[in-house]
């Protein structure tokens, strides 16, 4: 799988817009783009995942520049709940493509009151 | 939403024990995982199950059996315990090849 990048930490003052991007400037034409988060002592939570095109859903948007070698998740009014820290992954999406699963470190979003 | 419920958030074995960790999904996922979190280690595959009474080995398996007996349980089973095996354990359920995984919230075990 693509490797990403992602800066070690950011802060966001609460009611702003969070945006968190990503390079995968390695990433091949079926490697999807998807977005974790964790927040400490809990288990990784699901965001959002896109192929190609910009994807929102009730928790944040996904914008994949044209060239699909970067991305930036957009958490819309941050809170201090959306204290965690963010991983941008890029797989595979086959059958049997378990293994590719992999957190690298990810950025600590700090939301600030 | 998709519940993945894990039965204990920390757990305290001492070193040879037979340890079961729990793991029951509600959503009728096919598709379920064991994984282990170390720092600057990631999350490391261990087992996983596209279907009941199917299981298959991951990354690191060594130590480790799974039993998926039901669709929505898939249990995670240190033989017997060691040190090394501390660590916290995380179960994750998918639906389709494309899903997004959901985690349960962990289970952090102590090997003593």
């Amino acid at each position: 799988d693509a490797k990403t990048t992602q800066p070690p930490s950011m802060d966001c003052a609460e009611g702003r817009a969070a945006n968190l991007p990503c390079n995968h400037s390695t990433i091949s034409g079926n490697e999807y783009v998807y977005w974790y988060r964790q927040i400490h002592s809990q288990g990784p939570q699901y965001i959002i995942h896109g192929l190609k095109n910009n994807e929102t859903n009730e928790m944040a948007s996904l914008i994949i520049t044209e060239d699909r070698k970067s991305s930036t998740l957009i958490l819309p009014h941050a809170t201090l709940r959306d204290t965690a820290v963010y991983y941008c992954i890029v797989r595979v999406a086959l059958s049997g493509s378990a293994r590719q699963l992999t957190f690298g470190s990810g950025t600590q979003l700090t939301v600030l009151p | 939403d998709v519940k993945v419920t894990q039965s204990s958030r920390y757990l305290v074995k001492r070193t040879g024990e037979k340890v079961f960790l729990e793991c029951v999904q509600d959503m009728d996922h096919e598709n379920m995982f064991w994984y282990r979190q170390d720092p600057g280690l990631g999350l490391r595959l261990i087992y996983f199950s596209y279907d009941v009474k199917m299981k298959e080995k991951g990354d690191i398996p060594e130590g480790y059996s799974v039993s998926r007996e039901k669709k929505e349980r898939f249990s995670l089973i240190l033989e017997s315990a060691s040190t090394n095996q501390t660590s916290m354990y995380l179960c994750a359920s998918r639906s389709g090849s494309k899903d997004g995984y959901t985690f349960g919230s962990g289970t952090r075990l102590t090997v003593v």
